[in-house]
């Protein structure tokens, strides 16, 4: 596609319930971010990707959090559980494999009522 | 370990005059990459420029261009001629190379260009 796509752009849900977020990469673009950006702060650094297998998951907070990319193109994060504390824009980025320049979505703001 | 930190929460500047971003930056790698990203009311990242860390030139893209000063881990942003689409969130970053692949960001600041 032409840029990476996000959806929903916007998501409200309730205290406890389960969503996904869902990231369509640029086509041949191995290489996908997952970032969390709260209210008044920079992205922080959730989960990369290689292909189909997580490179580095090191910035997901908790076991609650987790992200699938099956066929090395289209990415899901799933969050189970949620809490109020998970509300924020969920940002994410793709490039080709060793490159320094990324690509951003415009985010999926998430509201957890 | 690297952190990134940008002091100015708020920036404004009038039409057609410059402001510069400040950012300091902490990484214990040798080989790294500096960003500074553009991200306007619509969330989507923007970069607006890339500094390469052995290269002693600084970057610079039409409008945009850093002061990098690496023994002093500083990598700031100065606009000239600004413009009214230039209001924004300025982001600064860093990529460590030869560890995780991600991004790491300061807090931002806001820079409000007045008519």
């Amino acid at each position: 596609g032409a840029g990476v796509s996000q959806t929903p752009s916007n998501k409200v849900t309730e205290k406890g319930k389960y969503v996904e977020l869902r990231c369509d990469p640029i086509s041949g673009h191995t290489a996908l971010y997952w970032y969390r950006q709260s209210l008044g702060q920079g992205p922080e650094f959730l989960i990369y990707f290689q292909g189909t297998g997580a490179a580095d998951d090191s910035g997901l907070p908790n076991d609650r959090f987790f992200a699938v990319r099956p066929e090395g193109s289209v990415s899901t994060l799933k969050i189970q559980r949620t809490e109020r504390g998970d509300s924020a824009v969920y940002l994410c980025a793709s490039s080709l494999i060793r490159s320094t320049e990324a690509f951003f979505g415009q985010g999926t703001r998430l509201t957890v009522v | 370990a690297q952190t990134v930190t940008q002091s100015q929460p708020e920036m404004s500047v009038q039409e057609a005059e410059t402001v510069t971003l400040s950012c300091t930056y902490d990484t214990s790698e040798n080989n790294y990459y500096l960003f500074w990203y553009k991200q306007p009311p619509s969330r989507q990242m923007i970069l607006v420029i890339r500094q390469e860390a052995y290269k002693q030139q600084n970057a610079t893209e039409n409008r945009f261009s850093v002061n990098f000063q690496k023994a002093a881990k500083s990598f700031s942003l100065k606009i000239s001629d600004s413009q009214l689409g230039d209001t924004a969130m300025y982001f600064c970053a860093c990529h460590a190379q030869g560890g995780s692949e991600k991004l790491v960001f300061g807090k931002g600041t806001k820079l409000t260009v007045n008519p």
